[in-house]
């Protein structure tokens, strides 16, 4: 199976902050990694797709980069609904696999 | 508009059988595939199986192979997930996802359901 690792597993950011969060694939995956947002007690939401690729009616803030192994996402400049859990997921081959997530909490 | 409700919350004993189910409305179910996901209590998503519903074909993640069984019913434009022999280990919050013909992501998740195996 591919191993995805997120890092860091859980970051404090202040609302305005530029905020990144890594993934990296145990394996080539080309660009084939998806973006999920999930806030407690709720379903995960789609983000992006291909590594880059953002979802209709994502806000632009959002952003996704990265190739082969190592993948980033970025939040330009955190807003109170970012608050969240974020997941990384590879689709290059089954089983496809998901980060173990991000937390992004108020400082 | 696209939806995906699921069946609801579950309490059950180690040992007896469930099915959730997954309705799919507002687009278009034959060419779409019907992921299901697991997230144990504070954990992180495991994707476990998926199933096109226009002809049932079924493709499993190993850990979960022989574990649960994964059905449709075109008709309904409905996927199930069950088990025949629960046990504590399986307690969880379980997401149905679509996932497109040629696209790998899972762009529409259903709300999930709560499944609880206590004795």
């Amino acid at each position: 199976d591919i191993q995805m690792t997120q890092s860091p597993s859980t970051l404090s950011a202040s609302v305005g902050d530029r905020v990144t969060i890594t993934c990296r694939a145990s394996q080539n995956i080309n660009n084939w990694l998806a973006w999920y947002q999930q806030k407690p007690g709720k379903a995960p939401k789609f983000l992006i797709q291909k590594a880059s690729n953002l979802e209709n009616g994502v806000p632009s803030r959002f952003s996704g980069s990265g190739s082969g192994t190592e993948f980033t996402l970025t939040i330009s400049s955190l807003q109170p609904e970012d608050f969240a859990t974020y997941y990384c997921q590879q689709y290059e081959r089954y089983p496809w696999t998901f980060g173990q997530g991000t937390k992004v909490e108020i400082k | 508009e696209v939806q995906l409700v699921q069946s609801g919350a579950e309490a059950k004993k180690p040992g007896e059988s469930l099915k959730i189910s997954c309705k799919a409305s507002g687009y278009s179910s034959t060419i779409y595939w019907i992921a299901w996901v697991r997230q144990m209590p504070g954990k992180g998503l495991e994707w476990m199986g998926i199933i096109y519903p226009a002809d049932s074909e079924t493709r499993y993640a190993p850990a979960f192979q022989g574990r649960v069984t994964i059905s449709a019913d075109k008709s309904i434009t409905t996927a199930y997930l069950q088990w025949s022999s629960l046990e504590a280990s399986d307690t969880a919050t379980y997401y149905c996802a679509r996932r497109g013909a040629n696209n790998f992501y899972f762009d529409y998740w259903g709300q999930g359901t709560k499944v609880t195996v206590s004795s």
